[in-house]
């Protein structure tokens, strides 16, 4: 069976503008959850969707936004890009969306200049 | 706000020897408890889980240990091998609210040869 995938593997963008960041998640699985990473903050929430619906949000600010297709892949998007943005994106998947048995995909590395 | 303590922050051990990663959480209706691990350049792999109704698991090399009344759990790694070079997360949720994870700050994990 096919890992999480995410789409692209690194990514460099310019403050202020937007990036979209794509995930296909294990087949099968129905629940998507997004993550940042980064050296000082460590590993943070960002949101989870279920069924194309999102069920859940962390704290961050409206400028991160996403959504989830029919066939369970998810987008997620920033906009106004800033240098603090620059992290590693993960996205994990699970069958049914409790939060153990996550799988993470490999990640997008992000750097805004 | 909730949170996950984990010590210590690098940890090296001598190839064979033992090492043991610790986490304190401060939710306590956590019932949940992933350890993680991250290679360079991959997203983290969940490698064992605890829930609160055991108090200790083990997986050939790997067991985690859970004290709830003093919200603790920690990590032993026996018979270290170079592959177990990585850094390591601790997490703690509740798997009743889906994705409301909190992770620790991460070990790197260094095997010496």
């Amino acid at each position: 069976k096919a890992g999480v995938t995410q789409t692209p593997r690194y990514l460099i963008k310019t403050r202020g503008q937007q990036v979209t960041l794509s995930c296909s998640p294990i087949s099968g699985h129905r629940s998507v959850s997004w993550y940042q990473q980064t050296p000082g903050q460590g590993l943070q929430f960002l949101f989870e969707y279920f069924s194309e619906t999102q069920r859940n949000k962390g704290n961050f600010p409206g400028r991160f936004s996403g959504r989830q297709f029919s066939n369970s892949r998810s987008e997620m998007n920033v906009s106004t890009l800033e240098l603090g943005d620059s992290a590693l994106y993960l996205c994990a998947s699970s069958l049914t969306g409790i939060s153990y048995e996550q799988y993470f995909g490999p990640g997008t590395r992000l750097t805004v200049t | 706000g909730e949170n996950v303590e984990q010590h210590p922050s690098t940890l090296s051990v001598q190839e064979g020897d033992s090492a043991v990663i610790k986490c304190t959480y401060s939710d306590s209706a956590s019932n949940y408890f992933p350890w993680y691990k991250q290679e360079l350049g991959k997203g983290p792999q969940l490698i064992i889980d605890i829930r609160s109704n055991v108090g200790e698991k083990k997986d050939q090399r790997i067991a985690v240990t859970l004290n709830k009344t003093a919200k603790h759990f920690s990590l032993h790694i026996t018979e270290t091998q170079p592959e177990d070079s990585a850094v390591y997360f601790c997490a703690a949720s509740r798997y009743s609210s889906a994705s409301k994870i909190i992770f620790g700050s991460g070990t790197r994990l260094s095997i010496r040869p």
